[in-house]
């Protein structure tokens, strides 16, 4: 069973505070991707990574991190936690490699991580 | 990628087939069709995805315009665990990337919230 997990269900931090997020697959994809998702806002892309140390900037990088070690594990990391980064933040890992015919390179998503910041 | 409209929100009775719509007037000759969808408390997850022809899952069922300026998603007996946010997503096959790398970080709208009434 294929299995993207983050290091916490729920996280409550507070203003300044430095968080990381933790995020590790089993399936030695290539890609692995950090959202956040606000109500009425859907899921908005923070970073991603393609291969291991590379990353690149998603739509809302401001005030986040990342980095990637090793091909399984993204971190997601907050320098100095705010109020306005309180959110569900998602992870999701995907194959880089072309699909076959008949075959997707589909997203599979960790469960989240709630986050609070006080 | 081009953009999608979905209905805010959808309603349907349990064991009844429900049609859930997505408009994309602007998609491209290689924009994918691309659904998921995020039960209560959990990160998304991979519903169908088509190109041109209708589509069948043990999921669902994905029925495509002829001017692929819509699509339809189709759950053919709704049950209470099909309650759920639905997204639909273009993207491009082949996106263009300054890597080598067929991932797909995939822009997710506000969705489509199905409610599923006993």
């Amino acid at each position: 069973d294929v299995k993207v997990t983050q290091s916490s269900r729920y996280l409550v931090k507070r203003t300044g505070e430095k968080v990381f997020l933790e995020c590790v697959q089993d399936m030695d994809h290539e890609n692995m991707f950090w959202y956040r998702q606000d109500p009425g806002l859907g899921l908005r892309l923070i970073y991603f990574s393609y291969d291991v140390k590379m990353k690149e900037k998603g739509d809302i990088p401001e005030g986040y991190s990342v980095s990637r070690e090793k091909k399984e594990r993204f971190s997601l990391i907050l320098e100095s936690a705010s109020t306005n980064q309180t959110s569900m933040y998602l992870c999701a890992s995907s194959t880089g490699r072309l699909a076959g015919v008949g075959s997707y390179n589909e997203q599979f998503f960790g469960p989240g991580t709630r986050l609070t910041v006080l | 990628d081009a953009k999608t409209t979905q209905p805010n929100s959808m309603e349907s009775n349990e064991e009844e087939p429900v049609h859930l719509p997505c408009n994309h007037s602007t998609i491209s000759g290689t924009d994918y069709i691309h659904w998921y969808r995020q039960l209560p408390s959990q990160g998304p997850e991979y519903v169908i995805h088509g190109l041109t022809s209708n589509v069948n899952n043990r999921m669902a069922s994905l029925a495509i315009a002829e001017d692929r300026k819509s699509s339809t998603l189709i759950l053919h007996r709704a049950t209470l665990r099909d309650a759920a946010v639905y997204y639909c997503i273009l993207r491009d096959v082949f996106p263009e990337t300054s890597y080598n790398n067929y991932g797909q970080n995939f822009v997710f709208g506000p969705g489509t919230r199905l409610s599923v009434l006993p």
